[in-house]
């Protein structure tokens, strides 16, 4: 199957310093690609709609200048978390979406877990 | 979205068949049911999904009922590997903003 890859798959971070984390789609084109997040224990939560060459749409309760997302091209987008804080550590997943494909699946990546000191 | 409902745990003997339910009774007629698992600390799997026929692949089979309002995810000889969270969804195809509940994590056992 198709394979996104995620980088860095772990990050440990200063309380105030930014995180970026890149998620690729390595053998096709993504028009759409999603970024999660993922507390212990719980389920996968959309953050946000990462859409080639536009803005991103944020879901609700989700700090779009605090989240910072790019999909500049259609292999990759970058989510950065800006002045990172404890609780922003989590597990973060991104996944994508073949362009052109109807009802097929969606590509996860592997994760990123991002701890913030 | 409809909503799923699936048990928050199950058992399986290794080499056994692993069946896990999921309701959907507010599936709508343009929804599509995807199952999709999650071993811990990785990123999500995707497994099988099905509109209204019921569906295999070299992972799964996918039974859905004929009124559409629940599935069955079957793993034939489950593994020591296949211990993980399985989710079931549903979604409109084209919209991909899925939404994930809790799911079933599978334990299977030696």
């Amino acid at each position: 199957g198709a394979v996104v890859s995620q980088h860095p798959s772990r990050v440990i971070c200063k309380s105030g310093t930014s995180v970026k984390i890149e998620c690729r789609s390595l053998d096709f084109q993504a028009t759409t690609m999603f970024w999660y997040r993922q507390f212990p224990k719980q389920s996968l939560m959309l953050m946000a709609t990462s859409n080639e060459g536009s803005k991103a749409t944020y879901e609700q309760g989700v700090e779009k200048d605090k989240f910072l997302i790019n999909h500049a091209s259609l292999t990759l987008s970058t989510l950065t978390v800006t002045s990172a804080h404890p609780e922003d550590s989590s597990f973060y997943i991104c996944s994508a979406r073949e362009r052109e494909v109807g009802t097929g699946e969606l590509f996860f990546g592997e994760g990123s877990r991002l701890t913030v000191l | 979205d409809a909503k799923t409902t699936q048990p928050p745990s199950m058992d399986c003997a290794e080499g056994r068949a692993a069946n896990l339910p999921c309701n959907h009774s507010t599936i709508s007629g343009n929804e599509y049911v995807y199952w999709y698992r999650q071993i811990h600390s990785q990123g999500p799997q995707y497994i099988i999904h099905g509109l209204k026929n019921n569906e295999t692949n070299e992972m799964a089979s996918l039974i859905i009922t004929e009124d559409r309002k629940s599935s069955t995810l079957i793993l034939p000889h489950a593994t020591l590997r296949d211990t993980a969270v399985y989710y079931c969804i549903v979604n409109a195809g084209n919209n991909r903003k899925l939404i994930w509940g809790l799911g079933t994590s599978l334990a299977v056992n030696p």
